[in-house]
């Protein structure tokens, strides 16, 4: 596609359960990051993954938090067992590739509420 | 700290030049200077990057210090279009983003 795209654009759910959040990157992009963003605060880093090496997992808060990138594309962050705290912003962006060369490209996020 | 510094707003009337300072003292030899903007309720939107000389496009010029430790980004003729919080941002060589607070752009009509 033309752009990052990221589904579900909102999604509510109840404490304790889990939830999956997907990235589309643009096609041919090989770096993909995953931010969180909490209201009115800048972006917290999560996950980065590029081509076919091992994820850089640093940012992950938990062990609740995972994340996969199958083919080298799409992404899918989970979230196991929500608490409220992970009520926020989820963007996800795609490069060209490693470094500042490229430009980045980020979704318009998935603004997920734990109620 | 390694965090590039912005302040935390700014004010400019519609249809004059801005001008959006950061600071990156600690910025290394191959660290690029990015600059995203975000509107409320979207994902941080591209604006303009470089590494050590200005940079123009069709959105906005970027000027970066001999010394590299401080970049402006310009936009020549404020919209309220433009009005958003911009990021400045150091990409690292291999695929870190050192994120500032961002600075929140108000445009006065």
């Amino acid at each position: 596609g033309a752009g990052v795209s990221q589904s579900p654009s909102n999604k509510v759910t109840e404490k304790g359960k889990d939830v999956e959040l997907r990235c589309d990157p643009i096609s041919g992009h090989t770096a993909l990051y995953w931010y969180r963003q909490s209201l009115g605060q800048g972006l917290e880093f999560l996950i980065y993954f590029q081509g076919n090496s091992a994820p850089d997992k640093s940012g992950l808060p938990s062990d609740r938090f995972s994340a996969e990138r199958t083919g080298g594309s799409v992404s899918t962050l989970t979230i196991q067992r929500t608490q409220q705290e992970d009520s926020a912003v989820y963007l996800c962006a795609s490069s060209s590739g490693q470094g500042g060369y490229y430009g980045y490209t980020f979704g318009s996020g998935t603004r997920l509420t734990v109620v | 700290d390694a965090k590039t510094t912005q302040p935390n707003s700014m004010e400019s009337n519609e249809e004059e030049p801005v001008h959006l300072p950061c600071n990156h003292s600690t910025i290394s030899g191959t660290d690029y200077i990015h600059w995203y903007r975000q509107l409320p309720s979207q994902g941080p939107e591209y604006v303009i990057h470089g590494l050590t000389s200005n940079v123009n496009n069709r959105m906005a010029s970027l000027a970066i210090a001999e010394d590299r430790k401080s970049s402006t980004l310009i936009l020549h003729r404020a919209t309220l279009r433009d009005a958003a919080v911009y990021y400045c941002i150091r990409a690292s060589s291999n695929y870190q983003l050192i994120w500032g607070a961002g600075t929140k752009l108000i445009i006065k009509p």
